[in-house]
């Protein structure tokens, strides 16, 4: 795995919490992602950004906002927490190289809400 | 619209063998195509890619993939498996419009000793 941190790795907490799941890259890439990942399925792209001051929901609706004020963070908030939120969150960046922007995925947070 | 389809949600495989993980895709433009793996609680490894040139890509691992224009399709190969090669698999696809990638649902490989 590239150069992408996520923190927590894992959090067990109860409902009704607000919670921020912490992301960033020192790779420079001004494009960012989260996704949503149920354990063994397919991935949900929940928000994006394209650079500072810019970012957009996905695919997949979902309760949480991000914010990006420096290019190396990306910062996902629930401001409260609901079993359905059991998830594993995943976070990505890309930038053009060669023609091309592969993703580079951070190791994922596994969120449990009791 | 675009789409990415893997036929297989599981493929088993006895260590030694060949193996190949299944990929179509539908796209409006020229495709630029990804295989990632994951390992249990990781996150995603990027494998490889086609973005143009040979048809055969070789990336990480030991993996290939094969690009057939016709058939829209986009196989993850290895000419031996390793037990240590079980993980899921996804593959996923760009058009040049825009800059996300569209995901498969991803394909579970099991190599048995």
């Amino acid at each position: 795995e590239a150069d992408i941190y996520q923190t927590p790795r894992y959090l067990v907490i109860g409902t009704g919490k607000k919670i921020t799941l912490e992301c960033s890259q020192t790779m420079g890439h001004d494009k960012m992602y989260w996704y949503q990942q149920d354990p063994g399925m397919e991935l949900h792209l929940i928000h994006y950004s394209y650079g500072v001051n810019s970012t957009e929901k996905g695919d997949l609706s979902s309760e949480s906002t991000v914010s990006r004020i420096r290019t190396e963070h990306f910062p996902l908030t629930l401001e409260s927490a609901r079993p359905s939120h059991t998830s594993q969150y995943l976070c990505a960046s890309s930038a053009l190289a060669g023609n091309s922007y592969e993703q580079y995925f951070g190791p994922g947070t596994r969120l449990t809400v009791t | 619209a675009q789409s990415v389809a893997q036929p297989e949600d599981q493929v088993n495989v006895a260590e030694g063998n060949p193996l190949t993980v299944k990929c179509t895709y539908s796209v409006s433009g020229n495709p630029y195509l990804f295989w990632y793996v994951q390992y249990p609680n990781r996150g995603l490894q990027f494998l490889l890619k086609y973005i143009t040139g040979d048809n055969l890509v070789k990336g990480s691992y030991g993996f290939e993939a094969e690009f057939n224009k016709s058939q829209t399709s986009f196989h993850l190969k290895k000419p031996s498996a390793l037990v240590s090669d079980s993980a899921l698999y996804f593959c996923a696809v760009r058009d040049g419009s825009n800059y996300q990638l569209i995901w498969g649902a991803g394909t579970k490989l099991i190599i048995k000793p």
